[in-house]
């Protein structure tokens, strides 16, 4: 059973271009996380998604980013119009089912923001 | 919203020495998470215990609900445990929620 699967692992972006960071769960998980690592700060909460529904995005900035989970493939987080402030490390996580803590972490994609 | 205190921020010990991370948290929880990342790496879970004591290998992981606090004991530590340790916990409490993290306990064991 292979684990959660992120890419790309490293993803460079001039300013204002857009990144998309991609999140493969667990074999059978139906629930999304997304966190971020600013650098030299701790992880933070950004979204939980679904398939197909965002659940809570009250950790996601208002503008410019967005996260899907759509019924078929891996959710996709996007970041539109990057800034050098979006530089971070982003992991996701999956978990099976409603109620089941245990999250299982991705491996992360590393933005850097030129 | 669940607040996460982590003690020591910063420990460095020698080689075979016994080591404890504190956790402390606000909000009654379902389930709390020691993770594991090494500089420049990925996430990796470590425990998730909800009640009293889980062992793997050289580490332990205790949680006292009542007092919101949960323990990392390394026994015999080793250099390649250098790591930053972080304790998490769902946010609002709750199992399927976000996580909220703690600011970690960067750990060093000198040979």
């Amino acid at each position: 059973n292979a684990g959660v699967m992120q890419n790309p692992r490293h993803l460079v972006r001039r300013r204002g271009q857009e990144a998309r960071l991609r999140c493969s769960p667990m074999k059978g998980h139906s629930h999304v996380y997304w966190y971020r690592q600013l650098p030299e700060e701790g992880l933070k909460f950004m979204v939980y998604l679904q398939k197909e529904n965002i659940i809570d995005e009250s950790g996601m900035p208002k503008e410019r980013f967005s996260a899907e989970f759509p019924k078929e493939g891996p959710s996709i987080l996007r970041i539109q119009q990057v800034v050098r402030g979006d530089s971070a490390a982003y992991f996701c996580a999956s978990s099976p089912e409603t109620g089941e803590d245990t999250q299982y972490f991705g491996p992360g994609t590393r933005l850097t923001v030129l | 919203k669940n607040e996460v205190e982590q003690s020591p921020q910063n420990l460095t010990a020698q080689e075979g020495e016994f080591i404890t991370i504190n956790c402390s948290y606000s909000v009654g929880i379902s389930a709390l998470h020691w993770l594991q990342q090494h500089p420049g790496g990925g996430i990796v879970s470590l425990f998730m215990l909800s009640s009293g004591k889980k062992k793997h290998g050289r580490l332990i992981a205790t949680i006292n609900i009542q007092e919101k606090h949960s323990s990392l004991h390394i026994t015999a530590s080793h250099p390649r445990d250098s790591a930053v340790y972080i304790c998490a916990v769902p946010y609002s409490g709750g199992g399927a929620d976000g996580l909220t993290f703690g600011k970690g306990t960067h750990l060093i064991i000198q040979p």
